[in-house]
């Protein structure tokens, strides 16, 4: 019954190393996004996708590549991992891309080493 | 560039004291500003505010706008340990597609 899932909860992984990052949202919203929360704890937003359309692409390094397969899912794709991207990645979704509020996943512990 | 302060960035109280969280923030084109609650993992959704002057409550916190003076306040009252938390504001402008989040006031509640 999770609205907004994503997997997995925990990542450890070499430098260098591709690894993805799964999200899917049941609450039938439009918008979905990746957030990336570093170790100050502070939210910034990394994509936001609606109906499968890249909105925002904020300044993010080419190593990450969003895919949306359809509006319920939008999975994360890093390349080329480095040690500063260790990090909690959060998805979310909100119903419309018109401010409403946002209900987050549970976050993806990426630890790279 | 769209910004959201937040402050104190820290709190500790006791347990039954009341609480005053404060967010200030500029934005092209504000739209919404809501407050989030975040324990070990996702933050939760608190309020959303649109409107200035409209007090928005859920038990015993509560949370009011003032779009003039470009801040809100989250209030909580009669606080408790599982109110120990870090609070975040975030602001949305009016296209809806940029959440943009203060760094968060840690809350500390002691026994």
């Amino acid at each position: 019954d999770t609205a907004v899932s994503q997997t997995p909860k925990y990542l450890v992984t070499q430098m260098g190393n591709d690894k993805s990052i799964k999200c899917e949202q049941n609450l039938g919203h439009d918008t979905m996004y990746w957030y990336k929360q570093d170790s100050k704890k502070f939210l910034k937003i990394m994509f936001s996708y609606n109906n499968k359309e890249l909105i925002i692409n904020e300044t993010v390094p080419n190593r990450f590549s969003p895919k949306s397969p359809d509006k319920a899912h939008l999975n994360l794709h890093i390349n080329s991992l480095e040690l500063g991207d260790s990090a909690v990645y959060f998805c979310a979704s909100s119903q419309d891309w018109a401010g409403t509020e946002a209900f987050f996943g549970q976050g993806t512990r990426l630890t790279v080493v | 560039e769209d910004k959201v302060v937040q402050s104190p960035l820290s709190l500790v109280v006791h347990e039954g004291d009341t609480v005053t969280l404060n967010c200030s923030y500029e934005v092209t084109n504000f739209r919404s500003l809501l407050w989030y609650k975040q324990e070990k993992k996702a933050p939760t959704f608190l309020f959303m505010l649109t409107s200035s002057g409209i007090e928005k409550k859920s038990g015993r916190l509560s949370s009011i706008l003032d779009k003039k003076e470009l801040f809100s306040i989250l209030n909580i009252t009669a606080t408790q340990t599982g109110d120990s938390a870090v609070y975040l504001c975030a602001v949305v402008d009016n296209y809806g597609q940029n959440f943009v989040f203060g760094p968060g006031t840690r809350l500390s509640v002691l026994p």
